[in-house]
């Protein structure tokens, strides 16, 4: 699992309201994504980062934004949650080892009522 | 953006028989591309990848074939056992992105 964790790992919300998950690694990777996967679609990528304070968008972030401060956490923040938000989130880390990989994290099952 | 499919959405197999999974992609200049596993309420899971240049790549009891003249990526399982029920999807990878098909469901018949 690449050390990863996802907080919390499940969530109901109402509307409006906003959102915060946390992801936190311990093998100081570099770049770190996150994914939101729903039925029908591939995981979908959010925001990705390259680095502490380097972030960049992915083909979904219209109503989230990503903050990382320091190399183990990359937080995805939700403004004002939406219904259409509703989904599993998943962080992963990239590993330029000898196989180009993605590790992902447990996911986040995150409910917006 | 990138357009990465699966041929089919489900696959059924008798245990001991080999899989095949199949991938389309559209990119061309994609560096690599991966196969991974997803088990239900869990994270996907690495299973191979194979760079551009390669037309073959195997690990233990997968066999990743590349064929860029068709943009067309298999993943065969050899003598599918009942842990390998699970969703494979397919990714490449161009620069910095990832970007994932849709995964097929692959159930094992003991």
């Amino acid at each position: 699992d690449a050390g990863i964790t996802q907080s919390p790992r499940h969530k109901v919300t109402e509307t409006g309201t906003p959102v915060t998950l946390r992801c936190h690694q311990t093998e100081n990777h570099r770049y770190m994504y996150w994914y939101r996967q729903d039925p029908g679609h591939g995981l979908r990528l959010i925001h990705y980062s390259y680095g502490v304070k380097d972030t960049d968008k992915g083909e979904v972030s219209d109503g989230y934004s990503v903050s990382r401060s320091k190399t183990e956490d990359f937080l995805l923040t939700l403004e004002s949650a939406t219904s259409s938000q509703t989904s599993v989130y998943f962080c992963a880390i990239r590993d330029r080892g000898p196989q180009e990989t993605q590790y992902f994290g447990p996911g986040t099952r995150l409910l917006v009522l | 953006g990138e357009s990465v499919g699966l041929h089919l959405p489900t696959l059924s197999v008798q245990e001991g028989d080999n899989s095949i999974i199949n991938c389309a992609y559209s990119n061309s200049a994609s560096d690599y591309f991966i196969w991974y596993k997803q088990e239900s309420g869990k994270g996907p899971q690495f299973i191979i990848d194979i760079r551009s240049n390669m037309d073959k790549r195997q690990g233990q009891r997968v066999t990743v074939l590349l064929n860029k003249t068709v943009k067309h990526l298999s993943l065969q399982i050899a003598a599918t056992q009942p842990g390998d029920s699970a969703v494979y999807f397919c990714a490449e990878i161009t620069g910095n992105q990832f970007y994932f098909g849709t995964g097929t469901s692959l159930t094992v018949i003991p």
